[in-house]
């Protein structure tokens, strides 16, 4: 099944510690995203890409940053987690961008900083 | 700009009652509107989406229509099961990237 895959599903780090989290998709989508989700909260996007192009969010956290080496596989990079940084991060995707796109997100990664 | 605008839970329901979530919403044009559930522990998943006005949307024994004289899309299920205990989000497509409400917590007891 085309999908949406997110490694690893619960990471633990130490407070400053760089980490990465990784998402692969199969299905071949133009547009990937990468979202913090706190506990009771709507997701949150931190930046998206649209094929190469970056797009980053006004008040994403220039803690955060992104990597889209191919059309498959996108990275997120946190090079100094702190405590508030811990959260289920989300990755998705989408065939396009506009208003009728669906989009297709994978299990998510639980993030612990200690 | 965009804005979703969703009923605070969390809902708690006895199994087989009737299930109503509030959505309302505030865009320019004409965006497409989806509901989003979140089982615990995973992510989103689609439940179902209109893509335009009067347009009703429905999977799984859930319905939502696109009401835009009332600007709303309020998911309905007639008779709710244990198993779908989750978190709703109501989304309104935007140009490049959705807009998401707060979400909506169901709890059915048996």
């Amino acid at each position: 099944d085309a999908m949406v895959i997110q490694n690893p599903r619960y990471q633990v780090t130490q407070f400053g510690k760089p980490v990465t989290l990784s998402c692969s998709q199969t299905l071949n989508h133009n547009v990937m995203y990468w979202y913090q989700q706190k506990s009771s909260q709507a997701p949150k996007l931190l930046f998206h890409y649209y094929d190469k192009d970056f797009n980053n969010e006004a008040d994403t956290p220039d803690n955060f940053q992104s990597r889209r080496p191919n059309t498959s596989f996108c990275f997120l990079d946190i090079r100094s987690p702190g405590l508030g940084d811990a959260a289920m991060y989300l990755c998705a995707t989408s065939r396009d961008a506009g208003v009728r796109e669906t989009q297709y997100f994978g299990p998510g990664t639980r993030l612990l900083v200690l | 700009g965009n804005s979703v605008t969703q009923m605070e839970g969390p809902v708690t329901l006895s199994e087989e009652a009737f299930l109503t979530i509030n959505c309302t919403y505030t865009a320019t044009g004409y965006p497409s509107l989806f509901w989003y559930v979140q089982y615990p522990g995973e992510g989103l998943q689609l439940l179902l989406k209109a893509t335009k006005a009067d347009d009703k949307g429905s999977n799984k024994g859930f319905e939502a229509t696109y009401r835009k004289e009332t600007t709303s899309f309020h998911l309905e299920k007639g008779s709710v099961q244990v198993s779908d205990s989750a978190v709703y989000f109501c989304a309104l497509g935007g140009s490049y990237i959705p807009t998401f409400g707060r979400g909506t917590s169901l709890i059915v007891h048996p």
